[in-house]
């Protein structure tokens, strides 16, 4: 049963411009989200995290909102450049057993010239 | 530094073989982690081990699947007979500390595993 759910599997933004990728999730014990992106052929690289206790944590061009009520967070990349092409992957995890992330399927983003 | 390593890279099986792969996790990581990714999906656990203990197996998908570290070190994911429905990316992590909280996870470039 997927908890993590990202339900765009691809997203086309040009340079400079804004990219908003969305995520959703149905445990309510989760209470920790992070954004991983990941390149072909590498593996996922930590981007940014949010704790439940904040609703917004901002670093550098990438900003990440959580919306707990409707159990929704959002990754923003302003302005948005060729190198940030990748997938991103979504991922959850509750205090109770920290280190086991469940991760949603992933969104493509291309950055176009 | 060096980062987290996984050998094969590549591995293709004929169905009913057995496979092992390898992970070299970041130097004085305490804690290590399995993940299958299958085509198209996000990672999903397998397991995780604090220093040389298997504290949780809870995902690992049947008793074919075996996973050690035995030295705290070096892991090995092993998986025996396998079945076309094993072919999927391995990724190994592993991060510094014993409490996780929010520690982070550092990813390996993954073994892609081809069942035949």
């Amino acid at each position: 049963d997927q908890q993590v759910k990202q339900n765009s599997p691809s997203l086309s933004v040009q340079e400079g411009r804004i990219s908003i990728l969305n995520c959703d999730y149905t445990n309510s014990m989760f209470d920790y989200f992070l954004w991983y992106k990941k390149y072909p052929a590498e593996g996922p690289t930590f981007l940014i995290s949010i704790s439940s206790i904040k609703d917004k944590n901002e670093d550098g061009r990438f900003t990440v909102f959580l919306n707990k009520s409707a159990k929704h967070l959002s990754l923003h990349i302003v302005p948005s450049q060729p190198g940030d092409s990748a997938v991103y992957f979504c991922a959850a995890s509750a205090r109770s057993n920290d280190y086991k992330l469940s991760f949603g399927a992933g969104t493509t983003v291309t950055v176009r010239a | 530094g060096a980062g987290v390593s996984q050998s094969p890279r590549y591995k293709v099986a004929k169905r009913g073989q057995d496979v092992a792969l390898r992970c070299d996790p970041i130097s004085g990581h305490v804690s290590l982690f399995w993940y299958q990714q299958a085509l198209g999906q996000g990672p999903e656990f397998l397991t995780y081990f604090q220093n040389e203990a298997q504290l949780d197996k809870s995902g690992l998908p049947s008793d074919r699947f075996f996973a050690e570290r035995p030295e705290g070190s070096v892991s090995t994911l092993k998986i025996q007979r396998t079945q076309q429905e094993d072919s999927a990316v391995y990724l190994c992590a592993s991060s510094k500390i014993i409490n996780l909280g929010t520690d982070t996870q550092y990813f390996g470039p993954g073994t892609r595993l081809t069942v035949l």
